[in-house]
């Protein structure tokens, strides 16, 4: 049984641009959230993704925007890229009957 | 506002001992708080969580405790083994009609030491 994928596992991108990360739930789940971390901290809620519409959101500008597919699958994507933009970017899944996020590998992103 | 902390940002434990990861939160509307285990490159693993209406749930060789009271949570490893090195944190899931979000506090390193 497949847990939560990313891709990539690291990417390297200039300010100013824009990037798109990929994740799958773990199988059985339908509801995909997207965390960001920074080096040395907890991370931090950026959105939830739920029958394909955002149904919660943390406090992040609109640069950060998601989307999710029929399968589940879900992107999100930063526009804009900032210097502060730079963290591991980690994916969980859930099942909506239940409560237990399980997370993905993440994807580091450096902003140069 | 919300938020979950941990008191010890180091703990370093012989191994074999047991070990002790403290918590404290400050919303006490919580749904459930949960325990992860993030090694070196890796995303946070689930250990264990429990619900705000419980004290106490045990794992394998992992306890949680929860005193509501004093809005204190917290980890115990039972017979450290060098395979806990990691970082722990605890997170407070709010749990809403509209979705559920996990709040992270900054994280304990555990360094065991042969």
């Amino acid at each position: 049984d497949a847990g939560v994928t990313q891709s990539p596992t690291h990417l390297i991108k200039t300010r100013g641009q824009q990037v798109t990360l990929r994740c799958s739930p773990k199988s059985g789940h339908d509801t995909v959230s997207w965390y960001q971390q920074a080096l040395g901290q907890g991370p931090q809620f950026i959105f939830q993704y739920y029958e394909e519409e955002e149904r919660q959101r943390g406090n992040f500008p609109d640069r950060f925007s998601g989307h999710q597919f029929p399968n589940y699958s879900s992107e999100l994507n930063v526009n804009a890229l900032l210097l502060g933009d730079s963290a591991l970017y980690l994916c969980a899944s859930s099942s909506a009957g239940t409560d237990t996020q399980y997370f993905g590998p993440g994807t580091r992103l450096t902003v140069l | 506002g919300e938020s979950v902390g941990l008191h010890l940002p180091t703990l370093s434990v012989q191994e074999g001992d047991n070990s002790i990861i403290n918590c404290a939160y400050s919303n006490s509307a919580s749904d459930y708080f949960i325990w992860y285990k993030q090694e070196s490159g890796k995303g946070p693993q689930f250990i264990i969580d429990i619900r705000s209406n419980m004290d106490k749930r045990q794992g394998q060789r992992v306890t949680v405790l929860l005193n509501k009271t004093v809005k204190h949570l917290s980890l115990q490893i039972a017979a450290t083994q060098p395979g806990d090195s990691a970082v722990y944190f605890c997170a407070e899931n709010k749990v809403k009609a509209a979705g559920n979000k996990l709040t992270f506090g900054g994280g304990t390193r555990v360094l065991v030491k042969p």
